[in-house]
């Protein structure tokens, strides 16, 4: 089963303009990341936040955490038609974190030129 | 530095069949996990192995299972192949750290089953 829900289940928007998506959760948890897929290829690390930090930045891409919400959001700014993909959050679980990560069902982002 | 890779690419099996997937890790990586993902279900955890020895497994029945060699390298079987097989398998690997780490996933081995 999944650890939880991506809102929304799908984007878009125009070049240029930002995209936030929403992940919530139901455990406590270790760290929360994020993963990007092109057309149903692998998945590609984009940022990871742990337990104890609120808010996490790399190049273009946000991330905040709020653990007493379980919940998560990720901002990509100055969005690129490049950036044309299905975004997954994905948890490691306090408890159970051997290897085991639980992913939402994912954003499907679409950046039209 | 080499990626993780995947092999094969695409499999085409028969119900009933089974079939080895390979993983190969990013050099000095010793965890690897794999994972299912199929659009009812999204992305499921299968294992994970850590020098040799499995340590944690997913919701799936024991059809499913795997190992890890020596070198780090990873194989998933899959016996007596259901219809509902088919999809999306990923393996991915991460750096000694366990949960500072994020993971480097391969491209996948796309499995249908007739």
């Amino acid at each position: 089963s999944q650890q939880g829900e991506e809102d929304p289940q799908a984007l878009s928007i125009q070049e240029g303009e930002n995209a936030t998506m929403n992940c919530s959760y139901k455990t406590s948890i270790n760290n929360l990341q994020w993963y990007r897929q092109n057309s149903g290829r692998g998945l590609v690390h984009l940022i990871l936040i742990r337990s104890n930090e609120r808010e996490k930045h790399s190049g273009r891409l946000r991330v905040t955490l709020d653990t007493s919400k379980k919940s998560s959001s990720l901002l990509i700014t100055a969005s690129r038609a490049a950036d044309t993909a299905s975004y997954f959050c994905a948890t490691a679980d306090a408890t159970d974190s051997w290897g085991k990560l639980q992913f939402g069902a994912g954003t499907q982002v679409v950046v039209t030129p | 530095k080499a990626g993780v890779t995947q092999t094969p690419r695409y499999l085409i099996k028969t119900r009933g069949q089974q079939v080895t997937l390979s993983c190969s890790p990013i050099s000095g990586h010793r965890s690897v996990s794999w994972y299912q993902q199929t659009p009812g279900q999204g992305l499921q955890f299968l294992f994970e192995y850590f020098s040799e020895t499995q340590r944690n497994k997913g919701n799936f029945p024991g059809r499913f299972s795997g190992r890890q060699f020596s070198n780090s390298r990873s194989e998933m079987n899959v016996s007596t192949l259901e219809l509902g097989d088919s999809a999306l398998y990923l393996c991915a690997s991460r750096p000694t750290g366990g949960p500072l780490y994020g993971y480097t996933f391969g491209s996948g081995t796309r499995l249908t089953v007739v």
